[in-house]
């Protein structure tokens, strides 16, 4: 089956400092899954942050940055210089591009809260 | 564009009662997914439709648990004889086809959180 792991529970970062959010992924019914990262902002609903297709690809959003490894299966959430408005819930998530489904496996997620 | 309509977005059901949570798509999007989300196990897959046929159901739990999709404007997620394990916000998503290389983003809706006393 398909599965993530990120960085459990919370995180907390001081403004203008940088961050780095871990996630692994894991699956054997496809060889090349879509990876993708979703944030819930406070009081809003799951919304998708940035999306990479192609191994070695790297994606960028609202200066969040992830790159696809395929050799790690990894797909880690950096950003060089967070914001108080950054702080929310992070998930990491794994489409199967795979015949008659178009599902995704999410990690647990992780809480951001960025100090001023 | 409203987004994704789901209705209520709060219910409270007494064990043994059923349960119907409602999903409006975004008009166009021809997949829906029905996801559910709890502290224990995360946000876990349930079931997804394309052209209002069921395609993948794999997440549904065998027993009590049914969802249809009548016409292209909503799709219904019902629970009979409800649990307290089934307490849990119920997700419901869609997109424009859902599936393929490059999949389409999901668009989430503000989900349903369904508490069972």
């Amino acid at each position: 089956g398909d599965s993530v792991t990120q960085t459990e529970g919370q995180v907390t970062v001081s403004e203008s400092k940088s961050l780095i959010i871990n996630c692994t992924y894991s699956t054997t019914s496809i060889a090349y899954p879509n990876l993708f990262w979703y944030v819930r902002y406070p009081g809003e609903g799951l919304q998708l942050l940035l999306k990479v297709i192609t191994a070695g690809q790297k994606g960028s959003s609202r200066g969040f940055e992830a790159t696809y490894n395929k050799e790690t299966t990894s797909f880690h959430l950096q950003k060089a210089s967070v914001q108080e408005s950054d702080s929310a819930v992070y998930y990491c998530a794994l489409g199967n591009t795979g015949a008659n489904t178009g599902k995704l496996t999410f990690g647990h997620g992780t809480i951001l809260r960025v100090h001023p | 564009n409203a987004g994704v309509i789901q209705t209520p977005r709060h219910k409270v059901t007494g064990k043994g009662q059923e349960a119907t949570l409602w999903c409006e798509p975004i008009s166009g999007h021809s997949a829906v997914f029905w996801y559910r989300q709890t502290i224990v196990q995360g946000l876990e897959f349930l079931t997804y439709f394309r052209n209002q046929a069921p395609i993948d159901d794999s997440g549904m739990p065998k027993e009590r648990f049914s969802a249809q999709m009548p016409n292209q404007s909503h799709s219904t997620l019902k629970i009979q004889s409800t649990q307290p394990q089934d307490s849990a916000v119920y997700l419901c998503a869609s997109s424009l086809e859902g599936w393929g290389f490059n999949q389409d983003t999901q668009y989430f809706g503000p989900g349903t959180r369904l508490l069972v006393l």
